[in-house]
């Protein structure tokens, strides 16, 4: 495709539920980063894939997090026991350096409501 | 720990003024920093990165270790320049981003 493509693009769910956010990155880069952004703060680190595996989930916010690149490509981000602080746009980006930061393509995000 | 500060939320000039976004570091290594920025109903991308020395649609941003700073420049502001600009610090794996200015540029 000709970006990062993000679905769903608005979510809303009940407190307690489960949720799947995808990600399908630009065809052919490697390196793969989830990000959050709440309402009026800038995006926040959660974790970042190289490849299939995740080099850093350090910015996960507790154990409900959870994402996967099984086949180093398409990304999904599962939430469990959704809480309304949950709520915000989880943005996706993409990347062509192995190593360090290259220019970074984000998706317009998937927004989620905790209701 | 690193960090990014803009300690501007909101900043409005007129079209044709001067503007500078403000952007403060701290980290302990040898930063790497960029600006993105954020168009009405588009979605995030690179402005500009420091190693570059670059200059983008006019603006310019120069890294100042000794201040450690990094602030976004230009001297004649357009209208198409309104959007949300984020100032954001490389370090290993990860990006860290500050909170954003919303930049408004008046007729």
């Amino acid at each position: 495709g000709a970006g990062v493509s993000q679905t769903p693009s608005n979510k809303v769910t009940e407190k307690g539920k489960y949720v799947e956010l995808r990600c399908d990155p630009i065809s052919g880069h490697t390196a793969l980063y989830w990000y959050r952004q709440s309402l009026g703060q800038g995006p926040e680190f959660l974790i970042y894939f190289q490849g299939t595996g995740a080099a850093d989930d350090s910015g996960l916010p507790n154990d409900r997090f959870f994402a996967v690149r099984p086949e180093g490509s398409v990304s999904t981000l599962k939430i469990q026991r959704t809480e309304r602080g949950d709520s915000a746009v989880y943005l996706c980006a993409s990347s062509l350096r192995r190593r360090g930061y290259g220019e970074l393509f984000f998706g317009e995000g998937s927004r989620l409501t905790v209701l | 720990a690193q960090r990014v500060t803009q300690p501007e939320k909101l900043l409005s000039v007129f079209k044709g003024a001067p503007v500078e976004l403000k952007c403060n570091y701290s980290y302990s290594g040898s930063p790497e920093l960029f600006w993105y920025v954020q168009y009405s109903r588009q979605r995030l991308q690179l402005l500009l990165r420091h190693i570059s020395r670059e200059s983008i649609k006019g603006f310019t941003a120069d890294l100042n270790k000794g201040e450690t700073s990094f602030h976004l420049k230009k001297p004649f502001a357009q209208e198409e320049d309104s959007a949300m600009y984020y100032c954001a610090l490389s370090s290993g794996s990860r990006l860290t981003f500050g909170e954003g200015t919303q930049l408004t540029v008046n007729p």
